[in-house]
């Protein structure tokens, strides 16, 4: 079985301090990891993407995550927060043998102080 | 040159009525997905098709029919609609061969429906 946990519905932060946003992941096989992220009133964009090669991986607009396997965790993170952050987050887990199925975190929404 | 388009963007509606939202992608992908995201930002997986073929059929009331005329093309339509399927509708899709899902996924820009 699968699931994901985002620790965090929400997250306040200011311009310009790191971001984290934290994510574990339950799966009995080899999990491939993802995030997305949704800005007002748009679809979701994939942000970054884990599926076992490098266990740092590093996305668009600066985030990073790193793939923890003793930890379960897969935290999304940027050293610097910029106002155009500020979104929904989406934590999601697939499985090479669990068939059609892509489990989402239940998100975070980000908001960046001035 | 929009990858995952759905089509309307918003539909205000009164109850019991039927309504249809279409989506087309014109990335080449195999697999199209439902998806509905309620007021909590939750995403639940509808649907799934591979090839016109539906491989995913989640937990979903039989008012809602999915419809793939071609690879390219899902559309979902609602019988009866009620206040609870009030929420944001998302179509996605994947060149996954449908039975992996490990792949990126590209959504479109969701269908808000406001049922009265």
């Amino acid at each position: 079985a699968q699931s994901v946990t985002q620790l965090d519905s929400h997250v306040s932060v200011s311009e310009g301090t790191p971001v984290l946003l934290r994510c574990n992941y339950s799966s009995s096989y080899s999990p491939s990891l993802f995030w997305y992220v949704q800005h007002p009133n748009k679809g979701l964009q994939l942000l970054l993407k884990y599926t076992s090669a490098a266990t740092l991986v590093k996305g668009i607009n600066g985030f990073e995550a790193e793939f923890k396997k003793s930890e379960t965790s897969f935290h999304l993170t940027k050293p610097s927060a910029h106002m155009s952050d500020a979104a929904e987050y989406f934590c999601v887990v697939t499985s090479y043998s669990s068939a059609s199925k892509i489990i989402f975190g239940s998100g975070t929404r980000l908001s960046i102080r001035p | 040159d929009t990858a995952v388009s759905q089509t309307p963007k918003y539909l205000v509606t009164q109850m019991g009525n039927d309504k249809s939202i279409k989506c087309e992608q014109n990335l080449g992908h195999d697999t199209m997905y439902w998806y509905k995201q309620d007021s909590k930002k939750f995403l639940k997986i509808m649907f799934s098709y591979n090839n016109k073929e539906l491989i995913i059929n989640e937990t979903v009331p039989n008012r809602f029919s999915p419809k793939s005329p071609d690879k390219a093309h899902l559309n979902l339509h609602i019988n009866s609609l009620e206040l609870g399927d009030s929420a944001v509708y998302f179509c996605a899709s994947s060149q996954d061969p449908g039975q992996m899902n490990t792949g990126e996924l590209f959504f479109g820009e969701g269908s808000r429906l406001t049922v009265l």
